[in-house]
């Protein structure tokens, strides 16, 4: 089945730990993107990558950081610097056809929490 | 990112009733899309709008793009339970590969 696949689906980070969040699309996508999203807020952008081997900062990349060895892998690490990681974390994948909005399509998510 | 502003923030509505959302954008749009969030998981496309006046409808949704093309609206016919999520309107950014979301409305049915 094509699809976004992200996991693990809950994780908990202890006090100074860096934990990567992993996200896989097989449906030959060329961008990436990865959201957080927090109570009561719509989706926030914290990285995005249009090719493989680079990427740009989003709105709120402070505390993270991605690579794009691969199109199909885009994973997130949010580090120790990130001093408030609960979150639920959102990755997405689109096509780039030059002309107008490319429809993102989302995977389901993971839960981090912070022991 | 652009600034979308979308209401009502919550509703609870009874389960038959027609219920309505929108949203508004500071800037035009050239394209409109609305997303539907369960809980625990992530967003789903309902609706993409493309045309300025353009009424699109999906089963029981039924989606207008602003003839201002800063405004776009969701109408839910006929509620059920599993209408229950967070509806998210989406635009798109600075870049058109980018979008900017609105903060969600979020949709509770009482049986």
């Amino acid at each position: 089945d094509g699809g976004i696949t992200q996991s693990p689906k809950y994780l908990f980070r202890k006090e100074g730990q860096n934990v990567t969040l992993s996200c896989e699309q097989n449906l030959n996508h060329d961008a990436m993107y990865w959201y957080r999203q927090d109570p009561g807020q719509g989706l926030r952008l914290i990285y995005y990558s249009q090719i493989v081997n680079d990427f740009q900062k989003g709105d709120i990349a402070e505390g993270y950081s991605v690579s794009r060895e691969k199109k199909e892998s885009f994973p997130l690490t949010v580090t120790s610097a990130q001093k408030n990681p609960t979150a639920f974390y959102l990755c997405a994948s689109s096509f780039l056809r030059g002309a107008g909005v490319d429809i993102q399509y989302f995977g389901a998510g993971t839960r981090l929490s912070v022991l | 990112g652009q600034q979308l502003n979308q209401s009502p923030q919550s509703m609870f509505i009874q389960e038959g009733e027609d219920v309505s959302m929108n949203c508004t954008s500071s800037s035009i749009f050239n394209t409109w899309l609305w997303y539907k969030q369960d809980p625990g998981e992530g967003p789903v496309l309902l609706i993409a709008l493309y045309k300025a006046g353009e009424l699109t409808s999906n089963g029981r949704l039924t989606a207008q793009f602003g003839i201002t093309r800063k405004d776009s609206f969701l109408n839910i016919s006929a509620s059920i339970p599993s209408d229950v999520g967070i509806y998210f309107c989406a635009g798109p950014d600075s870049n058109d590969y980018k979008l900017s979301f609105g903060a969600g409305t979020t949709v509770t049915v009482r049986a």
